[in-house]
C-alpha cells in the first residue's frame, strides 16, 4: 500500500537547521509530486514547499523563501525538506504529503515529524 | 494569499444530529477551467490529516455518504449528516485554485 514513512523528531537549537526525510513506497516515486505541510503546536496547516520528484523542480511559499529547501533521492525514493536559520516559531510538526494539489489521485501523508526549537 | 476563514470553530454535537462547517475564501476559488479547488481534510485526535471532499463536493474513496461538501465561489459548506463517534477531530478547508494553496483555520467538532 502507499506509504510515507519519515523521520523521526529532532531538538534544535535556535540558528541551527534541520532535515527531514519522507520515504515513500507502495508507489512510483517519480510519478507524484511531494509536498510539506506543517502545523505548529494546537495551530492549523501551513503549505511549505513541494518538489517533483522527476524534475527535481520546486516551489516554495514566499514565508519560507531562503530558509528551506526541498530535495529528493530517486534512487532511494526519499523526499528531504531542510529547513535553515531555526525560530522557536519553527517548532511544529512536519509532514510530507503526496500530490495534496492532484484532485485525480487519494492524498497520502507521512506520519509527521516534530521539530522543537529551543535553547 | 486567499484567506479562508472557517465558522465556527469549536462545534459540539449531539451524536446522531447533523452538523454543518462553513468556510469562505477572500477571493472566488473558480479556477480558469472552470473547476473550483475547493478541499475538506478531516484530522483525528493524534493522527495525520486525511482529505475527505475534493473540489467541492466530491468524496474520497472510503469516505462515508453521511459526508457531503456544498457551495460555490467564495462560500462552502461540509456537512455531516449524521455524527458518529468517530467524526471527532479538527476539519480543515483548503483551496488551490490560487498559488500557494492555504487552510481554513480548522474545526473542532466534539461529541456533547
Amino acid at each position: 500500500q502507499v506509504q510515507l514513512v519519515q523521520s523521526g523528531a529532532e531538538v534544535k537549537e535556535p540558528g541551527a537547521s534541520v532535515k527531514v526525510s519522507c520515504k515513500a513506497s507502495g508507489y512510483t516515486f517519480t510519478d507524484y509530486y511531494m509536498h510539506w505541510v506543517r502545523q505548529a503546536p494546537g495551530q492549523g496547516l501551513e503549505w511549505m514547499a513541494w518538489i517533483n520528484p522527476n524534475s527535481g523542480d520546486t516551489n516554495y511559499a514566499q514565508k519560507f523563501q531562503g530558509r528551506v529547501t526541498v530535495s529528493r533521492d530517486t534512487s532511494i525514493s526519499t523526499a528531504y525538506m531542510d529547513l535553515s536559520r531555526l525560530r522557536s516559531d519553527d517548532t511544529a510538526v512536519y509532514y510530507c504529503v503526496r500530490d495534496l494539489t492532484n484532485s485525480n489521485v487519494g492524498d497520502c501523508w507521512g506520519q509527521g515529524t516534530l521539530v522543537t526549537v529551543s535553547s | 494569499d486567499v484567506v479562508m476563514t472557517q465558522s465556527p470553530l469549536s462545534l459540539p454535537v449531539t451524536l446522531g444530529q447533523p452538523a454543518s462547517i462553513s468556510c469562505r475564501s477572500s477571493q472566488s476559488l473558480v479556477y480558469s477551467d472552470g473547476n473550483t479547488y475547493l478541499n475538506w481534510f478531516q484530522q483525528r485526535p493524534g493522527q495525520s490529516p486525511g482529505r475527505l471532499i475534493y473540489k467541492v463536493s466530491n468524496r474520497d474513496s472510503g469516505v462515508p455518504d453521511r459526508f457531503s461538501g456544498s457551495g460555490s465561489g467564495t462560500d462552502f459548506t461540509l456537512k455531516i449528516s449524521r455524527v458518529e463517534a468517530e467524526d471527532v477531530g479538527v476539519y480543515y478547508c483548503m483551496q488551490h485554485t490560487h498559488w500557494p494553496p492555504t487552510f481554513g483555520q480548522g474545526t473542532k467538532l466534539e461529541i456533547k
